[in-house]
């Protein structure tokens, strides 16, 4: 099974301020690697795949990089609304080996 | 519009079944292949189960293997998970979730499964 690790747990930023998330696999998956968002009381939602590409409706301020096992994921100018948990998740050689999340990052409000 | 209800959750004796469903519509639901991801409150998240757009192949977490069933009816547009022998552990939120090349492209609000005595 892979094991995706996510660092770090918790980042506190500043309303306007960018915001760099780490991803890493413990064998590379090139760039088969998704991040998705989550607030309070709501279901993931998508934000990029194969890990450079936003999904439908997301805003440039979101991007990511990465390939083999290091990934990141920027968000260059905090707004309120992404105040949030983010969650990276590999897919490959998907199947048979498992879907693995990694346990997240909270972006909290400086 | 992509939507994703899931329902049928509630809460049950260890040891005890759950079928949970989830209804799908705005898309062309067997195109798709569906999973069943789970989120244990305030935890993060845990990918159960896949099927193919077909119904011909599934695939299990090893936490839930020979335990929960995940079928579909293209017909009706739904989804569904049979979960039996439950386990204190498998309590948590679950979420339906619509595959795009292996990644989630869009997933249901969740149901809550509370296994408790």
């Amino acid at each position: 099974e892979i094991v995706m690790t996510q660092s770090p747990a918790t980042l506190s930023v500043s309303p306007g301020e960018r915001a760099t998330l780490s991803c890493r696999a413990s064998q590379s998956i090139s760039t088969s690697l998704a991040w998705y968002q989550q607030k309070p009381g709501q279901a993931p939602r998508l934000l990029i795949y194969g890990a450079s590409t936003r999904a439908t409706g997301i805003p440039a301020r979101f991007s990511g990089r990465g390939s083999g096992t290091e990934f990141t994921l920027s968000i260059s100018s905090l707004q309120s609304e992404d105040f949030a948990v983010y969650y990276c998740q590999q897919y490959s050689d998907w199947p048979p080996t498992t879907l693995t999340f990694g346990g997240g990052t909270k972006v909290e409000i400086k | 519009e992509v939507q994703l209800v899931a329902s049928g959750g509630g809460v049950v004796q260890p040891g005890g079944s759950l079928r949970l469903s989830c209804a799908a519509s705005g898309f062309t639901f067997d195109d798709y292949a569906m999973h069943w991801v789970r989120q244990a409150p305030g935890k993060g998240l845990e990918w159960v189960s896949l099927i193919t757009r077909d119904g011909g192949s599934t695939f299990y977490a090893d936490s839930v293997k020979g335990r929960f069933s995940i079928s579909r009816d293209n017909k009706k547009g739904s989804l569904y998970l049979q979960m039996n022998s439950l386990r204190i552990e498998d309590t948590a939120f679950y979420y339906c979730a619509k595959e795009s090349l292996q990644y989630f492209e869009q997933w249901g609000q969740g149901t809550l499964v509370t296994v408790s005595s």
